[in-house]
């Protein structure tokens, strides 16, 4: 059983709808990533949170909007997205110690398909 | 800025022929050096990393990696590989901060029967 749970594993939507994807992590780490995963993309970092602060959104567009209401979960919040925004959606934690070798913990991702 | 570059997009190779999996990185600093590897419909799983010390390091499944700082390389190996290594395989550098870690866009090990 994996320390960092996403759900939904699977969405589609419409370009009009409004969803969430949600992450709960296990592991009692103080640091949750969103991570955007495309064919033939290098893995994209989208936002980082640290004791439920956000520390770096990497550009993200504002259809992508997270929330950490704690340590412990994340959710994106997606709205009026296009369909080159399908991909697979990672969450991730790992202890924020400021140590650089900390190791990050993967969800197994939300398939997300915009039609 | 650091970067990272697996060369090999996919390597095909054959049940319990040996491997290696090329990673290259760039960084004005000291760095610490990861593979992760992805299994389908899965997540990233942490194969080994370089923290620092020995520059073997040893991972899970038999997997190991060496750091080589004069050729900034972090090759992955593995002596006989299984069906079941059939994988997405992934190199990651970090010299900037726990959430400063980049990726390199993966290489595909598909182990032939």
């Amino acid at each position: 059983e994996t320390g960092v749970t996403q759900t939904p594993r699977h969405l589609v939507m419409g370009m009009t709808n409004k969803k969430s994807l949600k992450c709960e992590q296990h592991l009692g780490h103080n640091a949750m990533y969103w991570y955007k995963q495309s064919a033939k993309k290098p893995l994209e970092l989208m936002f980082v949170y640290n004791f439920k602060e956000q520390t770096e959104n990497n550009s993200v567009p504002s259809r992508f909007s997270p929330e950490c209401p704690n340590s412990s979960h994340l959710f994106l919040h997606l709205h009026t997205l296009q369909p080159e925004d399908s991909a697979l959606y990672l969450c991730a934690s790992s202890q924020g110690t400021g140590d650089s070798g900390n190791t990050i913990y993967f969800g197994e991702g939300s398939w997300l398909t915009v039609v | 800025a650091q970067s990272v570059t697996q060369l090999d997009s996919q390597v095909p190779v054959f049940e319990e022929a040996p491997v290696e999996l090329r990673c290259n990185y760039s960084s004005s600093v000291s760095v610490y050096l990861f593979w992760y590897v992805q299994y389908p419909n899965q997540g990233l799983q942490l194969l080994l990393k370089y923290l620092s010390g020995s520059t073997l390091v040893k991972g899970i499944n038999g997997f190991e990696a060496e750091f080589n700082k004069s050729q900034t390389s972090f090759h992955l190996r593995k002596p006989s590989v299984h069906i079941s290594d059939t994988a997405e395989y992934f190199c990651a550098v970090n010299s900037g901060g726990y959430q400063k870690v980049t990726f390199g866009t993966g290489t595909k090990l598909q182990v032939i029967p």
